[in-house]
């Protein structure tokens, strides 16, 4: 079955720490995955695909075919950055039609 | 431009009661999405439409649950009669429904927090 796991719940770190938020899938073929975020009384919204190798906000992504990873990156967390982080993935039986993990609850201290 | 809309933001029912909710898409998208959220999960899609007809309802239990997209622009959910497990957070997303997999961006709207008792 196609499907995408995120591990932690809750991710906690202080301000300039690192950040790793983790996203398995479980997928043959050649995945296309996203990361969602949703910021406190905010609206889910797109963060950035893997498609398109960008950096948004200084958070970057990686997929790993090997691992079957798509991990969340930034080297150093800001207070802002706390939010739910969700990744999610194109499933291949459908248009356009998105699987979501459980998500991660970063929250990034003074 | 402005977001997508969706009403009621909250709603308390009764179990066995019938409770509907409704979305107004962002001007000229084409695709319309319902996903359901349960607490402590990430959203599952229901129904999928493109302009007024289904794409994708395979997760719908449509022994309670029913939605219609009238004239391809705002969508109505229905769920009838409610249980106790159809206690979420109901959202809405609209895209624009272009060609390209994996392309197309869904736009979330606020969604309706329905508690069952």
């Amino acid at each position: 079955a196609q499907r995408v796991t995120q591990p932690e719940k809750l991710l906690s770190v202080f301000k300039g720490a690192p950040v790793e938020l983790k996203c398995n899938y479980s997928y043959s073929g050649s995945p296309e995955l996203f990361w969602y975020v949703q910021y406190s009384r905010q609206r889910l919204q797109l963060l950035l695909r893997h498609i398109s190798r960008e950096s948004i906000k200084g958070f970057t992504a990686d997929l790993n075919k090997g691992e079957t990873s798509f991990h969340l990156k930034k080297p150093f967390a800001q207070e802002e950055d706390s939010a739910m982080y969700y990744c999610a993935f194109l499933f291949s039986g459908g248009y356009n039609k998105l699987i979501f993990g459980a998500g991660t609850r970063l929250a990034v201290h003074p | 431009e402005a977001g997508v809309a969706q009403s009621p933001r909250y709603k308390i029912i009764e179990k066995r009661q019938s409770v509907a909710f409704w979305c107004n898409p962002i001007s000229g998208h084409a695709t319309l999405y319902w996903y359901q959220q349960i607490l402590g999960q990430g959203p599952k899609l229901l129904i999928q439409f493109q302009n007024n007809g289904v794409v994708d309802d395979s997760q719908l239990p449509k022994d309670r649950f029913s939605a219609e997209r009238l004239k391809g622009v705002d969508s109505t959910l229905k769920i009838q009669p409610a249980k106790l497990e159809d206690s979420a957070v109901y959202l809405c997303a609209s895209s624009l429904g272009v060609g390209g997999r994996g392309a197309d961006t869904q736009y979330f709207g606020p969604g309706t927090r329905l508690t069952v008792l």
